[in-house]
């Protein structure tokens, strides 16, 4: 069983539009997080919820709304997409908010048109 | 940004031990050394985290110098499998973790 999942797995979509990505976590973990590995490689946190709430707001564009419904899920909606945006997207989850191990969905190739 | 120092690249052949060097010499004394690796095109992968004494787990053993400032990573018997790009990353206990540029590591047939 996938401990972190995400979906799509591929989004190709023109610049303007809107797109979700989904994530959801099976661990039973009350920290999830959103991360943007750019084309150089580069990985940044964007957001993290504990328990629902938001903790981290990583200086993202407001264009990029994260939503937690509850503590398994995150998912990550983004408004008039940008060139820029291009990039994979990594969920991951961890235990609680301290001194634990992240676990990582194996990430979103977003592509802008 | 990282607070890490860490080889661009490293080779290693099949079987032998990988030691990756790791230089963290601001690390303060509650700031936690964590290693992650990134096989290609996959998510990071958690491998073993210590603050003072040497840690060892199936994957792999941390060894941190008594000053605190470096650290190694070793694998004990690589394998092909083992090619990834490998994050050492310094880390309050509450705190973010900052990626840097990692070291790729190449295991050699």
């Amino acid at each position: 069983d996938t401990a972190v999942s995400q979906t799509p797995k591929y989004l190709v979509t023109q610049m303007g539009n809107d797109k979700s990505i989904k994530c959801e976590q099976n661990l039973g973990h009350d920290t999830m997080y959103w991360y943007k590995q750019d084309s150089k490689k580069f990985l940044k946190i964007m957001f993290s919820y504990n328990n629902k709430e938001l903790i981290i707001n990583e200086t993202v564009p407001n264009r990029f709304s994260p939503k937690s419904p509850d503590k398994a899920h995150l998912n990550l909606h983004i408004n008039s997409l940008e060139l820029g945006d291009s990039a994979v997207y990594f969920c991951a989850s961890s235990q609680d908010y301290s001194n634990q191990p992240q676990h990582f969905g194996d990430g979103t190739r977003l592509s802008i048109l | 940004d990282a607070k890490t120092t860490q080889p661009p690249s490293m080779d290693c052949a099949e079987g032998r031990a990988a030691n990756l060097p790791c230089n963290h010499s601001t690390i303060s004394g509650n700031e936690y050394v964590y290693w992650y690796r990134q096989i290609h095109s996959q998510g990071p992968q958690y491998i073993i985290h210590g603050l003072k004494n040497n840690e060892t787990n199936e994957m792999a053993s941390l060894i941190i110098t008594e000053d605190r400032k470096s650290s190694t990573l070793i694998l004990p018997h690589a394998t092909l499998r083992d090619t990834a790009v490998y994050y050492c990353i310094v880390r309050l206990r509450d705190d973010k973790i900052i990626f840097g540029k990692g070291t790729r590591l190449h295991i050699l047939p």
